[in-house]
């Protein structure tokens, strides 16, 4: 099945540092989410996109819907420790039933 | 709200054996899904149903089954356990007819041995 091309796999950085990631895919989407998971817990929203060129933030967070509708991308500023975890996005095309597209996850650690 | 429930948190099963995996939702949500999550692999679907009544196969549907038992509860069935099934998995649940963002639980970690 397919999966959306999500970069970097992982990072580290340090605390205060900002963070860029985005999400790439050969097909047309016209929803964009953006989760982040916790060691141990299930995957919780951070934002969502839903027009070609929409950027919206939430917080330190900022993500932006690519004009494309092919890319989505993920940025936070000035990071903290508990910015550690993992970032997945995902994808909704038109006529998948509402079945997300998810990526491969990007993990972030941040160090002091 | 409690959101979406998952039980067991935590299972070791040996080969062959089967279990069930529960989750259950307060959200008055449509649909609801059930995904396995391994290293690297990121979210795979494994069933979902779209709405009460309905249930139909994702990405990776084999040795799997699954009863929408009604609006609030979706369970996830393996019959006949394999180390393959080693995974950890998650439900979650979204409003069909609202903004696509799906709702997670927070996981049943599953060994087989």
């Amino acid at each position: 099945g397919q999966q959306l091309n999500q970069s970097p796999q992982s990072m580290f950085i340090q605390e205060g540092e900002d963070v860029s990631m985005n999400c790439t895919s050969s097909s047309i989407f016209n929803t964009w989410l953006w989760y982040k998971q916790d060691p141990g817990e299930g995957p919780v929203l951070l934002i969502a996109l839903y027009k070609a060129g929409e950027l919206t933030s939430n917080g330190r967070l900022t993500a932006q819907f690519g004009i494309t509708r092919k890319d989505s991308f993920l940025n936070i500023s000035a990071s903290i420790p508990s910015d550690v975890g993992i970032y997945f996005c995902a994808g909704l095309r038109t006529g998948t039933a509402s079945k997300l597209t998810f990526g491969t996850g990007t993990r972030l650690q941040v160090t002091l | 709200n409690a959101g979406v429930t998952q039980t067991p948190k935590f299972q070791v099963l040996k080969t062959g054996q089967s279990m069930t995996l529960q989750c259950a939702q307060d959200m008055n949500h449509n649909s609801m899904y059930w995904y396995r999550q391994d290293p690297g692999m990121g979210l795979r679907l494994i069933y979902y149903s779209a709405s009460e009544g309905t249930t139909d196969k994702g990405e990776v549907p084999n040795g799997y089954n699954v009863s929408r038992l009604n609006k609030r509860e979706f369970s996830l069935r393996l019959e006949s356990a394999a180390p393959s099934q080693t995974s950890v998995y998650f439900c979650a649940s979204s409003d069909i007819f609202g903004t696509a963002v799906q709702f997670f639980g927070p996981g049943t970690r599953l060994t087989v041995l």
